[in-house]
């Protein structure tokens, strides 16, 4: 069974200061590996995946998280953080064909200016 | 739809009442899913439908929960005989297809409290 583990459940920064939210996941399969933010008051939204090919990713806003197969680890990072960023994120695992998600209990962001 | 909708958003409901959500996904999507999520914690899947059919509802945690869609669109989730530890949000997704690299939509959630 596959498992996400999320090293930190809340994570202040000042704002324009980096910030690195940490995953770790356990599969015995290949897997495909999901960073979801929640702003307050809406739907889970992707940021980034990652399925095959470069372990270096880039989603929106600015986001990138790197898929480390030894470590069992896809750490989201971003290189200077906004207030807008203020919000909820959540990692998430799938085996390859399966069709559901696992996801870790999620860390929430709060920028401080 | 634009995206995936969930009726109602809140809903308080006494003990031992039955509840249903809907799900209306987004309209050319195929898959669509049912999580829960408690608070504090990350979603947590229940079942998913690939148009009407239900390959799997392992996450279902008891024969209270059920699920229907029907026509292949949009979807329900019933609870039978609430129970407090039953209060969650239950988010609704859609994806175009069964491909599990496929981006998976979330609606906004609905949340249930039971009194």
């Amino acid at each position: 069974a596959q498992s996400v583990t999320q090293l930190d459940s809340q994570v202040p920064v000042f704002e324009e200061a980096p910030v690195e939210l940490r995953c770790n996941y356990s599969s015995s399969v290949s897997v495909y590996l999901f960073w979801y933010v929640q702003y307050p008051n809406q739907g889970l939204q992707l940021l980034l995946k990652y399925l095959s090919g470069s372990t270096l990713v880039k989603g929106i806003n600015g986001f990138e998280a790197e898929f480390n197969k030894s470590q069992t680890s896809f750490h989201l990072r971003k290189p200077s953080v906004h207030i807008s960023d203020t919000a909820e994120y959540f990692c998430a695992v799938s085996e390859k064909g399966a069709q559901k998600l696992v996801f870790g209990q999620g860390t929430r962001l709060t920028i401080n200016p | 739809g634009a995206g995936v909708s969930q009726s109602p958003r809140y809903k308080v409901t006494k003990r031992g009442q039955d509840v249903t959500l809907r799900c209306d996904p987004i309209s050319s999507h195929a898959t669509l899913y049912w999580y829960q999520q408690a608070l504090g914690q990350g979603p947590e899947f229940l079942t998913y439908f690939n148009y009407e059919a239900q390959p799997d509802k392992s996450g279902l945690p008891s024969d209270r929960f059920s699920a229907e869609r029907p026509e292949g669109s949009i979807s329900t989730l019933t609870i039978q005989r609430t129970e407090q530890r039953d209060s969650a949000m239950y988010r609704c997704a859609s994806s175009l297809d069964l491909g599990s690299g496929n981006t998976i939509y979330f609606g906004e959630g609905s949340w249930l409290t039971v009194v």
